[in-house]
């Protein structure tokens, strides 16, 4: 069965420091990738997802990642947080080509401090 | 436009007791997922409808947990004889295409079995 492993369930940082949130998944096919994100008190909403074509990818709020295949990793990325940032962020995957289904990792709580 | 709704936005339930879990998914999709957020677990996959088609059960987690969406539209989510680790927040997702569409969560019934 695939699975999706976040490697970090808290992180904090200070205003305008860079973010990179790692994402790795277990499966041997093809993949389509999402991140979504949860701001305190609202809905899941999708951040940005990768289907196929150009492995960056750049989502809302100045969010982006790097599919890479042979790391099977599909890591986030922002060069300068900011305070309403602070959320819980969630990478999933389902195996497109027909599946419906997506697997979550257990997330990562992201805590930006003014 | 709508998103999805669900209701109610919280629950209290007594161990033993049935509980209905409803959700309405976005006008003209035609899939709709459940999911479960547990603490600790991440997002759990339920069960998954589209159309007409026999829904996929894969993921619920015991025969107390049961679904059905009427005409093509709300679905709800029936746990009977609730037990204390069913304490969760259940969301319902909807898309207008069963694969590769990005999938729109509703904002979650939060279930308390005392």
């Amino acid at each position: 069965a695939q699975s999706v492993s976040q490697h970090n369930h808290h992180v904090i940082l200070s205003e305008a420091a860079s973010l990179e949130l790692g994402c790795n998944y277990s499966y041997g096919g093809t993949v389509n990738l999402f991140w979504y994100v949860q701001y305190p008190g609202q809905h899941l909403q999708l951040l940005l997802k990768y289907f196929s074509g150009d492995p960056l990818v750049k989502g809302i709020k100045g969010f982006e990642a790097e599919f890479i295949k042979s790391k099977f990793s599909f890591n986030l990325r922002k060069p300068s947080v900011q305070w309403s940032d602070t959320a819980e962020y969630f990478c999933a995957v389902n195996p497109g080509a027909g599946s419906y289904q997506l697997t979550f990792g257990k997330g990562t709580k992201l805590s930006v401090i003014p | 436009g709508a998103g999805v709704s669900q209701s109610p936005s919280n629950k209290v339930t007594e161990k033993g007791k049935d509980v209905e879990l409803r959700c309405d998914p976005i006008s003209g999709h035609t899939a709709l997922y459940w999911y479960r957020q547990s603490l600790g677990q991440g997002l759990e996959f339920l069960i998954y409808f589209q159309g007409n088609s026999a829904p996929d059960k894969s993921g619920l987690p015991s025969d107390r947990f049961s679904a059905e969406r009427t005409g093509g539209s709300v679905s709800t989510l029936t746990i009977q004889r609730t037990q204390q680790e069913d304490s969760a927040v259940y969301l319902c997702a909807s898309s207008p295409r069963r694969t590769q569409e990005t999938q729109y969560f509703g904002p979650g019934t939060r279930l308390l079995v005392l």
